[in-house]
Parts: structure tokens; C-alpha cells; sequence
């Protein structure tokens, strides 16, 4: 049964910087591709970035200076890193593997 | 990057009606376009995939169109488990970009 759950702090401060984990069960990371997308509360939904299967990256140029994405395939890990966190970045943060199966999502609050 | 415009906002509609919800592109998709459910507090479910394939599961009262840049998402038949928020997504080239959304609300 494929699955995708986030995990990460709720609560980061300003300035500093986001880590989340998305674990996969279900599948393997060498053969499917994993990508991040996030909602604003009451807002619409941002496509952030993939990583392919093969380990390459693509990013959403607005984040691009900010976001790192990797992935352990030995533990079935995809990471999210986004450095300089403001406001405006606290979201509801999704993994989902090829637009169908998605995660519950992990709410991030950006406030001190 | 590729924007999508779409429409309406918000719709209000009674059980049984037709509805149809409106994805605008600003440059040919190639009809890479899904159209996306979603409920309060829950991830995003995929209706269509690829303009008009229906995703296994996902009742026929649903239907997809379009090409080019216009793409439309039809319930024939609204049943109360529908009204829900509905987004369109573009995956013809990067950065993948969704439409803002429509609201489809019980009149």
C-alpha cells in the first residue's frame, strides 16, 4: 500500500530555516519521483520542487535560492530544506508521489 | 512560467445541477492539466489526469475537456459529497502551476 507521511517541527522562527521529512512506504524511491507542494492557509496550492528517482532535483525558480530537496533511499526518506523562513512561508507542506497519492500534509507555522 | 486563470471563483449550486469549472493557461499545456478535490483539512484528491482520463475510483459524473489553453472540469450531476474546493494543475513544463481554485458551495 503506497504511503507518504511529513514530519517536521509546527513552529520555526523567522530567519531560520525548515526541515521537514516525507517517509514513503509502498514503493521505492529509485523508481518513483517525489514532490513538495504547499498551501498558505486558506489559500491556493505551490508546486516547490521534485526530486526524480534518478536523485536529480528540479525547483520552483520562486524558491529555488532557498530550497534543497535529497532523499535516502535506504530509508525510504525524501528531505525538504528551505533556509530564510518568513511570514509568508508558514503553510501546510505536502509530499506526493506523481500528483495521485499525497500525504496528510504538515502544517509549518513561521513566527516568533 | 505558465499562469492559470481559473473560473469561477466561487460557484453555488443545488444537488443535481451540472456545473462546469474553467482552467485558462497562458500558453499551451499540450493538455498536461489535472483537476484536484479538495475538503476541508484533507490533501488533495486527483479527479482527471491529462485533460479527460478519469482517475480509477472517481464516479463518471465527472468529465474532463480542453485543449490548448482552455480545460474545463464538468459534474453532470452534483451529489452532496461534491461540494468541496476544485483545483486545476498545469504539468506541461516547470515550474507546475495551479489555478487558484473554485469553491463549489450549496446554494
Amino acid at each position: 500500500q503506497v504511503q507518504l507521511k511529513e514530519s517536521g517541527p509546527g513552529l520555526v522562527q523567522p530567519s531560520q530555516t525548515l526541515s521537514l521529512t516525507c517517509t514513503v512506504a509502498g514503493f521505492s524511491l529509485t523508481s518513483y519521483n517525489v514532490h513538495w507542494v504547499r498551501q498558505p492557509p486558506g489559500k491556493g496550492l505551490e508546486w516547490m520542487g521534485v526530486i526524480w528517482n534518478t536523485g536529480g532535483t528540479r525547483y520552483n525558480s520562486a524558491l529555488k535560492s532557498r530550497l534543497s530537496i535529497s532523499k535516502d533511499t535506504s530509508k525510504s526518506q525524501v528531505f525538504l530544506k528551505m533556509n530564510s523562513l518568513q511570514t509568508e512561508d508558514t503553510a501546510t507542506y505536502y509530499c506526493a508521489r506523481e500528483g495521485y497519492y499525497w500525504g496528510q500534509g504538515v502544517m509549518v507555522t513561521v513566527s516568533s | 512560467d505558465i499562469q492559470m486563470t481559473q473560473s469561477p471563483s466561487f460557484l453555488s449550486a443545488s444537488v443535481g445541477d451540472r456545473v462546469t469549472i474553467n482552467c485558462k493557461a497562458s500558453q499551451n499545456i499540450n493538455k498536461y492539466l489535472n483537476w484536484y478535490q479538495q475538503k476541508l483539512g484533507e490533501a488533495p484528491k486527483r479527479l482527471i489526469y491529462n485533460t479527460n482520463n478519469l482517475q480509477t475510483g472517481i464516479p463518471s459524473r465527472f468529465s474532463g475537456s480542453g485543449s490548448g489553453t482552455d480545460y474545463t472540469l464538468t459534474i453532470s450531476s452534483l451529489q452532496p459529497e461534491d461540494f468541496a474546493t476544485y483545483f486545476c494543475l498545469q504539468h506541461n513544463s516547470f515550474p507546475y502551476t495551479f489555478g487558484a481554485g473554485t469553491k463549489l458551495e450549496l446554494k
